[in-house]
């Protein structure tokens, strides 16, 4: 079944620990990026990656990193975690770089960081 | 003031009525996306526009890019089309998504 897998679902921590969250995709899909979204705020995308080993900062990328060394993960990693990066995160999938066509997304992930 | 900016933020309506999202933009885009997510809280694609007019189903979307907006309508609708609408836009000088806060429609059986 095509699908954007992220792991794990819920997950609480606590200030500075570092932590990584997955994203797997099986449609081998150019495209990946991660956004957050929060009450009021909506969805902000944090980063985004066109293709293997290339990525670029979205809208909100202070506190996060991620990498692309192979095309179907696209791990979010959270050196230092604080409480304002308490949120919920989704990872999504796209055929062409451009994103021209229409984004697959992972059932997300609930952090809370205490 | 947002760069995407949807209408209404909330919407209740009863079954059967046609229903209207409206997006508008304040940048230069590549592609405008309409998301849909449901109270589980699961996001699922349901358009993506660069132009013109696009049918699935109850669902139509438009877009006119002179103006610099779109539209999502429902019809028939039902109370399964309960949902948060979200607009999104790939900014076409660097390809970066940004988002509309979303349009929390309510559909009465």
């Amino acid at each position: 079944e095509a699908q954007v897998t992220q792991n794990p679902r819920y997950l609480i921590t606590v200030t500075g620990k570092k932590l990584t969250v997955t994203c797997s995709q099986n449609m081998n899909h150019e495209y990946m990026s991660w956004y957050r979204q929060d009450p009021g705020l909506g969805l902000r995308q944090i980063y985004y990656s066109m293709n293997v080993e290339v990525t670029d900062k979205g809208d909100v990328p202070e506190g996060y990193k991620v990498s692309r060394k192979e095309k179907r993960n696209f791990p979010l990693i959270l050196e230092s975690p604080s409480p304002n990066q308490t949120s919920l995160y989704f990872c999504a999938s796209s055929w062409e770089g451009k994103v021209y066509s229409p984004l697959h997304f992972g059932n997300g992930t609930r952090l809370t960081v205490t | 003031k947002n760069e995407v900016e949807q209408s209404p933020q909330n919407l209740t309506a009863q079954e059967g009525e046609f229903i209207t999202i409206n997006c508008s933009y304040s940048v230069g885009i590549s592609a405008l996306h309409w998301l849909q997510q449901h109270p589980g809280g699961g996001i699922v694609s349901l358009f993506m526009l660069s132009s013109g007019k696009k049918k699935h189903g109850r669902l139509i979307a438009t877009i006119n890019i002179q103006e610099k907006h779109s539209s999502l309508h429902i019809t028939a609708s039902h109370p399964r089309d309960s949902a948060v609408y979200i607009c999104a836009v790939v900014m076409n000088r660097d390809d970066k998504i940004i988002f509309g806060k979303g349009t929390r429609l309510h559909i009465l059986p």
